[in-house]
């Protein structure tokens, strides 16, 4: 069974850009997740998705935004794009979001120039 | 404060050693707890769930301290292979994955 799978890997922006990356799910999960990793740190909470409705929201500001399809897929996107952008870009699934493990997807690593 | 602090390491040891990591966490209503493993540029891959009754998968042992807000993650037996970032995580939110990672413990497995 195919895992989490995102596009673009890479990709490369100017300030000022949006950027909307994508996200599908291990089949059978309904919930989707959304990080950010910078160099050095751990993964930072974005979004969470559930059932196409948003479950949570972490500390991002409003340039931040996502959805679900009906399909559980996802997208992020990313108005108004800063330096401070450029991280990797994580999407992970679970079947139910709650309680349980996390899979992520490779990631797309954004460049901000 | 951080919401799971780890130790960044470097933690340098040699094969066949045994290592742990220790991670606390400030929120005393965390549900859940997970070690995951990142590779250098890779994406994190789950290494284990933390129970309350503590757990072992091969040669990993992982256990949960409620009282004191920690969990820790004992290697024995250390691999080549099991060179990398280890990513500990809890989850404040029973009804949804709003996982709080730590920045991660380095391991550097020496021949």
């Amino acid at each position: 069974d195919a895992g989490v799978t995102q596009s673009p890997t890479h990709l490369i922006k100017t300030r000022g850009q949006h950027v909307t990356l994508r996200c599908s799910p291990i089949s059978g999960h309904k919930s989707v997740s959304w990080y950010q990793q910078v160099l050095g740190q751990g993964p930072q909470f974005i979004f969470q998705y559930y059932e196409k409705e948003e479950r949570g929201r972490g500390n991002f500001p409003d340039r931040f935004s996502a959805r679900q399809f009906p399909n559980y897929s996802s997208e992020l996107n990313v108005n108004a794009l800063l330096l401070g952008d450029s991280a990797l870009y994580l999407c992970a699934s679970s079947s139910t979001g709650g309680n349980q493990p996390q899979h992520f997807g490779d990631g797309t690593r954004l460049s901000i120039l | 404060r951080k919401e799971v602090e780890q130790d960044p390491g470097p933690f340098n040891v040699p094969e066949g050693a045994t290592v742990a990591f220790n991670c606390t966490y400030s929120n005393s209503a965390s549900q859940s707890f997970f070690w995951y493993r990142q590779d250098c540029r890779k994406e994190p891959k789950l290494l284990m769930s933390v129970y309350s009754s503590g757990n072992e998968d091969g040669r990993f042992t992982a256990q949960l301290n409620r009282a004191s807000q920690y969990i820790s993650l004992l290697i024995r037996d250390s691999k080549l292979s099991d060179s990398a970032t280890y990513l500990c995580v809890a989850n404040p939110q029973y009804n949804f994955n709003k996982f709080y990672f730590g920045s991660g413990t380095k391991l550097n497995v020496k021949p």
